[in-house]
């Protein structure tokens, strides 16, 4: 089945620790996207990628870090600059016809 | 700026028929998207329009009118599984990432 996955589930971060949230997609989409969803809030933009080896920062990239060497992943690295980094995180793409499609999200939790 | 404006919460009863209104202000426009989300799951997709009017697809349509800044999502036949949160999103240039609203929150009773 075709599709995007993120993993974990749910990731646990102790105090001044890196940590990275994968996200693989086999839709054959050029444009990868991260995004973070605090409660009450909306969706707010990290990172995004139209094309390999490239990405660009969104609203809110201060403490996160992506690379996308691979078409069909774009990992997220929350570093430890991050000071509130405890949120729900969504990985989307999107091909030719732009429409994002979600993974099922990773829980970031703070120990 | 860039702004995107929906009711934070609606209530309604099963069988009914709600609209969720949301207005944008954006630099640009390229497309306007509805995605529902059920607490503690990712977005799915429901609805894009990109030119004025309706679209429909099943118990749902979504409206746009580009002059007025100004989107509805209409869900006929109220079900208990429709309560969730409604997303409504603007892309304001061809190949970038969307702009989210805040959501609304639709509680369906019995």
């Amino acid at each position: 089945d075709g599709g995007i996955t993120q993993s974990p589930k749910y990731l646990f971060r102790k105090e001044g620790q890196n940590v990275t949230l994968s996200c693989e997609q086999n839709l054959n989409h050029d444009a990868m996207y991260w995004y973070r969803q605090d409660p009450g809030q909306g969706l707010r933009l990290i990172y995004y990628s139209q094309i390999v080896n490239d990405f660009q920062k969104g609203d809110i990239a201060e403490g996160y870090s992506v690379s996308r060497e691979k078409k069909e992943s774009f990992p997220l690295t929350v570093t430890s600059a991050q000071k509130n980094p405890t949120a729900f995180y969504l990985c989307a793409s999107s091909g030719t016809e732009e429409t994002q499609y979600f993974g099922p999200g990773t829980r970031l939790l703070v120990l | 700026g860039q702004n995107i404006d929906q009711p934070t919460e609606m209530t309604a009863t099963e069988g009914a028929i709600v609209q969720i209104n949301c207005t944008y202000q954006t630099s640009g426009f390229n497309g306007l998207f509805w995605y529902q989300q059920h607490a503690g799951e990712a977005p799915t997709f429901l609805s894009y329009n990109v030119l004025d009017g309706l679209e429909e697809k099943g118990r749902f349509s979504s409206f746009l009118s580009r002059s007025k800044g100004y989107s509805y999502l209409l869900l006929k036949e109220l079900q208990m599984k429709d309560s969730a949160s409604y997303l409504c999103a603007v892309r304001d240039q061809a190949g970038t990432a969307l702009i989210f609203g805040k959501g609304t929150t639709l509680s369906v009773s019995s």
